[in-house]
């Protein structure tokens, strides 16, 4: 069965980097049909989705963040990466890692990890 | 940025009801909808995906209609471990969700 699970930092000082990992088990990192992304939810809010990346490093990125984000893949390691710069208040959340079809549908969830954003 | 308004916010019933959750996007998504169960402190769990397909293990009573941009989630008859709140999501242009109908226990 596969299972993500999230990793990093719980707490970054508003105008660095957020960079969080996603290591991935039970199944194959690199199979051609699905992309691994992350998605955010701010406390008592909606689901956003971040951006992604299939195993060849191709990525979709949401544009009012493109400038922000970058997601990376270790295949070797089985996981995957997001780094969030000038982080504000407004980026703390809980950050899921998931599994996406290519058509960007999350089919399978890691359990999420909460970043706060504070000095 | 396709906009998905999910009504109502909060649905009161009780265990063995019909549930009936609604999803309307600001343009049309064809079929691309899906719908998504999520519990306190839990990651979300897929329903329905191309707006009446039902994911892997989702029981029968979880169906889902619609096509456009209007989208219904239906639960036939409720047992207690549905109360949640429930989510819709675009995935035609860059996947947008809803902001989610509460379904609490009359």
């Amino acid at each position: 069965q596969l299972q993500l699970q999230e990793s990093g930092p719980g707490l970054v000082k508003p105008s660095e980097t957020l960079s969080l990992t996603c290591s991935v088990s039970g199944g194959s990192i690199t199979s051609s049909g699905f992309f691994w992304g992350w998605i955010r939810q701010p406390p008592g809010e909606g689901l956003e989705c971040i951006g992604s990346i299939n195993y060849l490093g191709g990525t979709y990125y949401k544009p009012s963040l493109n400038s922000r984000v970058t997601i990376s893949i270790d295949t070797s390691k089985k996981q995957f990466s997001l780094k969030l710069t000038s982080v504000t208040a407004a980026d703390t959340a809980v950050y899921f890692c998931a599994r996406l079809t290519v058509r960007q549908l999350p089919d399978s969830w890691g359990q999420g990890t909460l970043v706060t954003v504070s000095s | 940025e396709i906009g998905l308004a999910q009504s109502p916010g909060t649905l009161s019933l009780s265990p063995g009801e019909r549930a009936t959750l609604s999803c309307r996007a600001s343009q049309s998504v064809g079929t691309y909808l899906a719908w998504y169960q999520q519990k306190p402190g839990q990651a979300p769990r897929l329903l329905i995906f191309d707006a009446s397909n039902r994911a892997t293990g989702i029981p029968a009573r979880f169906s889902g209609s619609g096509s456009g941009t209007d989208f219904t989630l239906t639960i036939s008859s409720l047992e207690p471990e549905d109360f949640a709140v429930y989510y819709c999501q675009q995935n035609s242009h860059w996947p947008t969700f809803g902001q989610g109908t509460r379904l609490e226990i009359k």
